[in-house]
């Protein structure tokens, strides 16, 4: 079942501006994964957070992860134009698979 | 990079007919695969998860004989609509581990995506 959700579900905002998205899941998780979706297109792999893993940087891209409050963020800073896309987090499906699963995703604008 | 092509990228087909959408590992063998189905502005649902050489898990809730599944080869798999009909319309997304990342049966790794195909049905 559907662990993971997003919040907020939609975020639009100007260009340099940073974007923050939340995931939060249900049942332990031995890491946690964000993907991105251009608008008709497949998903693109962002990164990976292990649960031993606090924080983690991938060029503009922040993710933190507090397993005490089964959270994770996204932080994208200093925004672009191409960043406009739906970000989704991916957790295992509930019961120690590694099958993942997906929430409905944020969906990010960002005006030039 | 690994890359996963999915063919076609649309299709659109009179109702009754079967479709078959194509899933390849291009770069790279896939034991498993997934097919998801996504609705406008919501989240990937999982269907079934396909391995090559055996018979594909489906999610509850989803027709094994509606939605075929066949994973012969360590480099494709196909998901057949069969008879499809207007409420089957929507994108079609596959998904591949790359066997050589793999970290154990129960260890997530990056998902491969292709680009998925839109599928309306008339």
């Amino acid at each position: 079942s559907q662990q993971g959700e997003e919040d907020p579900q939609a975020l639009s905002i100007q260009e340099g501006e940073n974007a923050t998205m939340n995931c939060s899941y249900k049942t332990s998780i031995n890491n946690l994964q964000w993907y991105r979706q251009n608008s008709g297109r497949g998903l693109v792999h962002l990164i990976l957070i292990r649960s031993n893993e606090r924080e983690k940087h991938s060029g503009r891209l922040r993710v933190t992860l507090d397993t005490s409050k089964k959270s994770s963020s996204l932080l994208i800073t200093a925004s672009r134009a191409a960043d406009t896309a739906s970000y989704f987090c991916a957790t295992p499906k509930s019961g120690g698979s590694y099958i993942p699963t997906f929430g409905r995703g944020t969906s990010l604008i960002v005006h030039p | 990079g690994a890359v996963v092509s999915q063919h076609p990228s649309w299709v659109i087909c009179k109702s009754g007919t079967s479709v078959k959408i194509e899933c390849r590992s291009l770069d790279f063998q896939a034991t498993t695969m997934f097919w998801y189905r996504q609705f406008p502005k919501q989240s990937l649902m999982l269907m079934a998860t396909s391995n090559e050489g055996s018979k594909a898990t489906y999610e509850q809730g989803v027709e094994k004989d509606k939605f075929l599944i066949n994973h012969a080869s360590l480099t494709l798999s196909t998901l057949t609509v069969t008879s499809a009909h207007p409420e089957d319309s929507s994108f079609y997304i596959c998904s591949a581990r790359d066997d050589s990342e793999d970290r154990g049966l129960y260890s997530n790794q990056p998902q491969h995506f292709g680009d998925g195909t839109r599928l309306s049905i008339l």
